[in-house]
């Protein structure tokens, strides 16, 4: 079956650091999609990057990369000189197209970024 | 631009009772969503569709009802409202099964 685990509940990282937020996945599809989303307490779900899985490329987003290990099914997201205001829930979510674009999500990080 | 807007915010129910969430998307995407958000969890998908008239069941369909009779509207509707049914609500929409979906700010939902 289709799933996404996040192993990390919490995450602490001080102000100006890179942190990474771990994401595995699991799918026996070949064609699939990889993203993550920022949910900070105000509780709207912000599209931060996405991944496919011919892009033989990392992806990257100013400030956001995604280190794609396919071979290992990871897709973890990288934020480089973390800010305060990257203080929210991160999600990592899988899309396979073939189910309709539905996407799974995984329980999600809590990040803090420390001053 | 206005992108996914939903509606109520906030609305509190009694067991028992009825309710549509609206959700509206001025982006002409074709397929729309419909996620439930329990606290601490990542969304669990409730309903979709791919475009006017088509509407399908997602990984949690049960107490829930939807329609789309055009392609900007896609409303949620809870016939008999349960506890189990506390929730953020959250619709999305995408070009296509390829594209991103980007999603509505949410309907938190009590129901006492």
């Amino acid at each position: 079956a289709q799933k996404i685990t996040q192993t990390q509940p919490g995450m602490f990282v001080q102000e100006k650091e890179a942190v990474t937020l771990d994401c595995t996945y699991d799918t026996s599809d070949q064609s699939y999609g990889l993203f993550w989303y920022k949910q900070p307490s105000s509780g709207e779900m912000i599209f931060l990057i996405y991944q496919g899985s011919y892009d033989e490329q990392n992806a990257t987003e100013g400030r956001y990369s995604l280190n794609f290990q396919k071979a290992r099914k990871s897709a973890n997201l990288v934020i480089s000189a973390s800010q305060l205001g990257d203080s929210a829930m991160y999600f990592c979510a899988m899309r396979e197209p073939r189910r309709e674009g539905k996407l799974i999500f995984g329980q999600g990080t809590t990040l803090q970024v420390k001053p | 631009n206005a992108g996914v807007t939903q509606t109520p915010k906030f609305r509190i129910l009694k067991i028992g009772q009825s309710m549509t969430l609206q959700c509206t998307q001025d982006m002409n995407h074709n397929y729309m969503y419909w996620y439930r958000q329990d606290p601490g969890m990542g969304l669990k998908l409730i309903y979709y569709s791919v475009g006017a008239g088509i509407t399908d069941k997602g990984e949690v369909p049960n107490g829930y009802n939807v329609s789309r009779s055009t392609t900007e509207d896609f409303p949620l509707r809870l016939e008999l409202a349960a506890p189990s049914q506390t929730s953020v609500y959250f619709c999305a929409s995408s070009q296509g099964r390829w594209e991103t979906q980007y999603f509505g700010p949410g309907t938190r939902l009590l129901v006492l």
